[in-house]
Formats: structure tokens, sequence, C-alpha cells
């Protein structure tokens, strides 16, 4: 298995361009979740889903969109982007099941927006 | 705003030496866990306690939780060099567990 991967690893954008971070899971994991971490900071929760189909927001969802059209791929858009998201972003995955709370996260995305 | 809370932000300690972390949290929890990130990486997985325990092992690790205070720690016993990283707590944003809400971490450096 792959685990997660998150594509592109490093990316430079303006101000006001859109993108779309990808991240997949090859585990068949239920749960899924984007996370954005600022120097210094822990993590923090942007949106997560329980399944295709389903996502809610997180502790910081403003600016940030996302949809869940297969268990595998969980897509992050930046709509317009703007330095505060400057970050680097990371995807977690983990399976429903109450006997196993481990999320399993991705390498990263580094974005700087200019 | 984050849920958890670690102390002390930065740690610096001697190879041989035990580490100790804390992360206070605001709400009652099913679980909490432990992860460690390696400068520039993802993030690991260490332990998970859950609210009925109060104690659990792992190898050189040693994680203990008191729901009463809202409290855990993370003992990390002879300190080598690699263990160098950061590390947070963690709890489940709702029931199910579908994501987590994490605290700023402490920062630990081990030289040797």
């Amino acid at each position: 298995n792959a685990g997660v991967t998150q594509t592109p690893k490093f990316q430079v954008l303006k101000t006001g361009q859109s993108m779309t971070l990808q991240c997949a899971q090859d585990m068949n994991h239920e749960y899924m979740s984007w996370y954005r971490q600022d120097p210094g900071m822990g993590l923090r929760l942007i949106h997560y889903s329980v399944g295709a189909g389903i996502t809610d927001q997180g502790e910081v969802p403003n600016g940030y969109n996302v949809s869940r059209s297969t268990t595998e791929d969980f897509p992050l858009r930046l709509l317009s982007a703007a330095p505060s998201q400057t970050s680097v972003y990371f995807c977690a995955s983990r399976p429903d099941s109450y006997s196993y709370n481990e999320q399993f996260f991705g390498p990263g995305t580094r974005l700087t927006v200019l | 705003s984050q849920q958890g809370e670690e102390d002390p932000q930065a740690l610096s300690i001697q190879e041989g030496e035990n580490a100790t972390m804390n992360c206070s949290y605001k709400t009652s929890i099913n679980n909490l866990q432990w992860y460690r990130q390696n400068s520039g990486r993802g993030l690991v997985h260490l332990i998970l306690i859950r609210s009925n325990e109060r104690e659990k092992h792992s190898g050189r690790l040693r994680v203990t939780l008191d729901t009463s205070k809202k409290s855990s720690s993370l003992l990390i016993t002879a300190s080598r060099a690699a263990d160098t990283a950061s590390y947070f707590c963690a709890t489940d944003v709702n029931q199910a567990g579908t994501a987590l809400i994490f605290g700023k971490g402490t920062t630990l450096s081990v030289s040797s």
C-alpha cells in the first residue's frame, strides 16, 4: 500500500489564484481530513469527511472547499489564495472502526502564496 | 481554538535523560493520542490512551491520563538523539473520532 499520498509537494501561488491540493489513500479508509500547520503551531483542522458524499467543517474552514466523490480521494480547493494561507497542508485518514483510532498522515504540501 | 495545550513549548536535554511533556485539554474525551513530527516531515502516531485508562506504556514511552484534571503527560525514558522532534497531543473532534484537534506541541532537542 502507498498509504496516504499528497500532491504536489511544493506549490507557489499568486494572491487570487485558485488551486487544488490532492490527497489519496489506498487503505479503504472511510474517514479523511485536512489540516494546516503554520510555523511554531500545531495542526489545525480545516475540513473532514466520514465517507463519500459527506463532509464537515473543522476549526479553520474559511477560504477552503472540499468534496468527497470517492472513498479514495479527498481534494482541498483554495478558491482565491491569500498570503494568510501560506502553510504546510497535511491530509490524513483512518478506518471507520472504534477499535482503531490512529490517523495516518500524508507527507504534506508546502504552499506559499505571494 | 485548539483543544490541547502542551507544556513546555521547548525542552532541551542530554542523551540518556528522561523527557516529560504535558498536555491539557478543554472538553471531555474518549481518548487522547500523542504524535511525533520530525522536522519537515509528516506526523507519526506514538500512543493512544483511552479515557478509562490511567497509564499506558509502549517501549520507552509512558503516557498518563488524569481526566479529572483534563491533562496527560508523555514521558520518554533514556532519550536518544533520534528522539529530537516535535510532540503533539490530540483529541477527537467528535464522538466518532473522524478527525483530530491538536495542541501546539513541545519541541524536544536531545543532544549527544
